[in-house]
């Protein structure tokens, strides 16, 4: 079967840095993708990556390795505004999009 | 702003109630979502639209009705719902839809908030 496997809820402190993983085992493999959920609001994209290595976008950074089947999230100097789940995504071998759980992310004072 | 609307934010029903989701999206995109979002599980498909066509429906029980009448809006209609369908309801868009290759992202609504009592 396929499956997303990301953290339930990580705890941060503002002004911090926090990683939040993803592992996935599916069939085939044509990218993956982070989304940021705000409460009561619409996933909103955050990055897509298909090949292996670092991707940055300002405070956020999104890492693949392929040969491990594993991501990560990167957010760097955390804001309250953060908080939020963030959301994993893999894109298997029919183009069809299987969803990771969530990670609930609680960003303290 | 996503660019893809959804009414109304939050619907109560009752079993016997019968009611509609609505989706609009200002993208000019091709393909067209439905998932239901509960607690701690991950999003499930339940239905998609390409160019108007139904292309996935994800063994969704009967009681949910989708109806795609042009490329822009999709609705959800909704009959004799049980407690369980309790959840959010998410509508998303994309440029090709499924199946097609390529990087596609998926833009979502703000979902609706449905309550079954």
């Amino acid at each position: 079967g396929q499956n997303i496997d990301q953290p339930t809820e990580m705890t941060a402190t503002e002004g911090a840095i926090v990683q939040i993983n993803c592992t996935y085992q599916t069939s085939g493999f044509n990218g993956l993708f982070w989304y940021q959920q705000h409460a009561g609001e619409a996933p909103t994209f955050l990055s897509y990556n298909v090949l292996d290595g670092l991707e940055e976008k300002g405070r956020f950074s999104s890492f693949l390795s392929r040969s491990k089947g594993y991501s990560y999230l990167l957010l760097k100097e955390l804001q309250m505004k953060d908080s939020a789940s963030y959301l994993c995504a893999v894109m298997d071998s029919n183009y069809q999009l299987i969803w990771g759980a969530g990670t609930k992310l609680i960003i303290k004072p | 702003e996503t660019g893809v609307t959804q009414t109304p934010r939050h619907l109560v029903m009752g079993m016997t109630n019968k009611k509609s989701l609505k989706c609009e999206q200002h993208l000019g995109h091709n393909a067209m979502y439905w998932y239901k979002q509960s607690a701690k599980k991950p999003l499930e498909l339940m239905f998609v639209y390409s160019l108007e066509e139904r292309v996935e429906n994800n063994s969704v029980p009967s009681r949910f009705s989708p109806e795609c009448p042009n490329s822009s809006h999709l609705f959800l209609h909704l009959h004799t719902l049980q407690p369980e369908d309790s959840a959010l309801y998410l509508c998303a868009s994309s440029q090709v839809g499924p199946g097609s290759p390529g990087t596609d992202t998926q833009y979502f609504g703000p979902g609706t908030r449905l309550t079954v009592l």
